[in-house]
C-alpha cells in the first residue's frame, strides 16, 4: 500500500495551537482524511481536502497543498481531552483509504 | 453521522479455532466497507475491501485464505479468522464508507478485540 508519513509524537500545553504534517505519495491519490482515535476506541472522522487549501471545522483546521503533497491538521485552543492519536488517511483511486503512521498528541495544562 | 456497529467486541479463542466477526451499517446503505488491523499504539493496517456482492479486493501480503471476507448484502460484512493463531492476536476494526458523501467519510465500528491462545 501507499504510505503516508506523520510526526509520531507532539506535546503541547492547554490552549496553545498545534499543527500535525503529513506528507502522501501521489499516485493515484483523490483526497486526504484526518481521524481522531482515543486509547481503545475507534477513529472519529475530523476532515476531508480534496482540494487545495484550507477547511475550517471549529476549532480544527485541515489544509491540503497536491502540488507538494503535504496536508495539515491544525488545532487550536487545545483541550486536555484532545490529548489522542491523530491520522491523515488518503483516499486512492477513488477506491481505498491508506493510513499515515499516526502522531500521537500529549496535551499538557 | 452513521452508525456501524461491530460483533462481537472482544473474543478469546484457541488457537486453530475459527472467528467470525460481524460489521453493520445500521442507518445506511454501504456499498463499501473496510477491513482494518490494528496493533498497539500502532497504524491501522488495510486489509481488504469489501463491495457488496462480489469478492473482496485483498492488500498484498493478506491471506485471503485466512482471512475470509463476505460482503452479502449492503448493511453487513463479515470477516472469519480462519484457523486463527497467536499471531493473528489483534485489533480488527472495520468501516463503512459512503462515497456519495462530498467528505468521503469512513464510519469506523468499535473494534473486535482478537486474542487467540
Amino acid at each position: 500500500g501507499q504510505s503516508l508519513e506523520q510526526p509520531s509524537e507532539v506535546t503541547a500545553v492547554e490552549g496553545a495551537i498545534v499543527q500535525i504534517n503529513c506528507t502522501y505519495q501521489t499516485s493515484g491519490f483523490y483526497g486526504l482524511s484526518w481521524y481522531q482515535q482515543h486509547d481503545g476506541g475507534a477513529p472519529t472522522f475530523l476532515s476531508y481536502n480534496a482540494l487545495d487549501g484550507l477547511e475550517e471545522t471549529g476549532r480544527f483546521s485541515s489544509f491540503l497543498s497536491r502540488s507538494d503533497s503535504y496536508g495539515y491538521l491544525l488545532l487550536q485552543e487545545l483541550q486536555m481531552k484532545d490529548s489522542a492519536s491523530y491520522f491523515c488517511a488518503a483516499l486512492y483511486n477513488f477506491n481505498k483509504f491508506y493510513f499515515g503512521s499516526g502522531t500521537k498528541l500529549n496535551v499538557k495544562p | 453521522g452513521a452508525v456501524v456497529s461491530q460483533h462481537p467486541s472482544r473474543v478469546i479463542c484457541k488457537s486453530g479455532t475459527s472467528v467470525k466477526i460481524e460489521c453493520r451499517s445500521l442507518d445506511f446503505q454501504a456499498t463499501t466497507m473496510f477491513w482494518y488491523r490494528q496493533f498497539p499504539k500502532k497504524s491501522l493496517m488495510l486489509m481488504a475491501t469489501s463491495n457488496e456482492g462480489s469478492k473482496a479486493t485483498y492488500e498484498q501480503g493478506v491471506e485471503k485464505d485466512k482471512f475470509l471476507i463476505n460482503h452479502a448484502s449492503l448493511t453487513l460484512s463479515t470477516l472469519t479468522v480462519t484457523s486463527a493463531h497467536p499471531e493473528d492476536s489483534s485489533f480488527y476494526i472495520c468501516s463503512a464508507w459512503d462515497a456519495t458523501s462530498s467528505y468521503n467519510e469512513q464510519f469506523f465500528g468499535p473494534g473486535t478485540r482478537l486474542t487467540v491462545l
